[in-house]
């Protein structure tokens, strides 16, 4: 959808392990976006890129890193998985041109069991 | 986040019924962005306002920016069953290439 895509769609872990989320971009955007959803709190950021390399904190950083090597995959790590990170989340990308919002991906759900 | 309150949170209207969503924001609104997400899936981008007074619309949706309030309004006019899903508004709040903060969202239902 719009040159974004998330994987995987769906994934269920246990505690404790280390879980990578991929957004991939076919559209050459500098600006990267991770988002969580849950009930009760809306949309959260978490982590954002604004190029290569180029990472910066969100709102609810605690337990993820990030990291974009290059231009069109940027990756979600959870370090050690708990049950407070089960949740949608989501990717987004800034199209370059003025007047667009965010480009969303279809979201991964995770469940931490 | 706090920063952006929307009002309802859920809202059940007739099918035909106009209705109004609010996002407050209790900074500087540099750029209001709406989504509509349908249960399950992600967000689609609706409408961006930028400028104190603007006002789009996009079928039967219409969303207007109130910079003295540093409100938005989206008004749905003659809601459709297609119209139910999960609005929510996202700010700039500031200058430069900060990300979108959101509400919280509000769900709503189209009863026919």
């Amino acid at each position: 959808d719009a040159g974004i895509t998330q994987s995987p769609r769906h994934k269920v872990t246990e505690t404790g392990t280390p879980v990578t989320l991929r957004c991939h971009q076919t559209e050459n955007h500098r600006y990267m976006y991770w988002y969580r959803q849950d009930p009760g709190h809306g949309l959260r950021l978490i982590h954002y890129s604004y190029g290569v390399k180029d990472t910066d904190k969100g709102e609810v950083s605690d337990g993820y890193s990030v990291s974009r090597s290059k231009t069109e995959d940027f990756l979600l790590t959870l370090e050690s998985a708990t049950s407070s990170q089960t949740s949608v989340y989501f990717c987004a990308i800034k199209p370059g041109q003025g007047g667009s919002g965010y480009t969303f991906g279809s979201g991964t759900r995770l469940t931490v069991v | 986040s706090q920063e952006l309150e929307q009002s309802p949170q859920s809202l059940i209207v007739q099918e035909g019924k106009n209705l109004t969503i609010n996002c407050t924001s209790s900074k500087t609104l540099y750029g209001l962005y709406w989504y509509k997400q349908k249960y399950g899936e992600g967000l689609i981008f609706l409408m961006m306002l930028q400028k104190g007074g603007e006002e789009k619309s996009h079928e039967k949706i219409t969303a207007k920016l109130d910079e003295k309030k540093q409100q938005s309004s989206l008004h749905i006019t003659a809601s459709q069953p297609s119209h139910a899903g999960i609005y929510l508004c996202g700010a700039v709040l500031n200058s430069g290439n900060t990300p979108l903060v959101f509400g919280k969202g509000t769900r709503l239902s189209v009863i026919a």
